[in-house]
């Protein structure tokens, strides 16, 4: 079982409607991240949260560290926002970083 | 400010063969990390370089080796290439500070295709 897992490994979405991917880990954090990676391959760090709640534009990342479990939100979601969303667990007070396998995101319009 | 740059883009080797992949993290920064995404696998951590010294590795063969240059810039080089060798590979930039406010910064990526 990896450390860390993600759900869906595959969404389909129309243009508009609302997103959610989830993370959970196993391994004590001091951080995660949440990355997205392009068809190309180039990846974006979107968020790093170690409680509560982010927001930026239509995206909103959420932790719950008693439940080792985060979820991001895509709000009135647009084909440009097709692509592998990443997850990735900073352990402990390390440079170590552990990634989630991703999910791949197609919004149609 | 330029960002983390990676070169070349794509490359095609066949087995046996050597690859030399290259990057260079933001102007001043010391540290790089090396990432290997195989097809349908997620981000597998590689070599770890900070200040012209290796500081970690991940669970790959010797024949995945690197070093970093006076100026911080690194290269991964992989020997006896095999099939299963052939995968994204991606670099960022280790700065700690930015890694602990939350700015992860990586490069576009060399795709290495093994015949």
């Amino acid at each position: 079982k990896n450390e860390v897992e993600q759900s869906p490994q595959n969404l389909t979405a129309q243009e508009g409607e609302f997103i959610t991917i989830n993370c959970s880990y196993s391994v004590g954090i001091s951080a995660l991240h949440w990355l997205q990676q392009h068809p190309g391959g180039g990846i974006v760090s979107l968020f790093m949260l170690s409680s509560g709640k982010k927001k930026h534009g239509r995206l909103i990342a959420t932790i719950n560290i008693q439940e080792k479990h985060s979820s991001l939100h895509i709000t009135a979601s647009h084909p440009r926002d097709s692509a592998v969303y990443i997850c990735a667990a900073r352990v402990g007070n390390t440079d170590k970083l552990i990634f989630g396998t991703g999910t791949r995101l197609q919004v149609f319009p | 400010e330029a960002g983390v740059t990676q070169s070349p883009t794509h490359l095609i080797k066949t087995r046996g063969q050597q690859a030399t992949l290259r990057c260079s993290p933001i102007s001043g920064h010391t540290s790089v990390y090396w990432y290997q995404q195989a097809l349908g696998l997620g981000l597998q951590f590689l070599l770890w370089y900070d200040e012209g010294e290796e500081r970690n590795r991940g669970n790959f063969p010797p024949r995945f080796s690197g070093r970093q240059f006076p100026n911080y810039s690194s290269e991964l080089n992989v020997n006896a290439l095999e099939l299963e060798d052939s995968a994204l590979y991606l670099c960022a930039d280790g700065e700690r500070g930015r890694w602990n406010t939350g700015e992860l910064f990586f490069g576009e990526g060399s795709r290495l295709t093994v015949l």
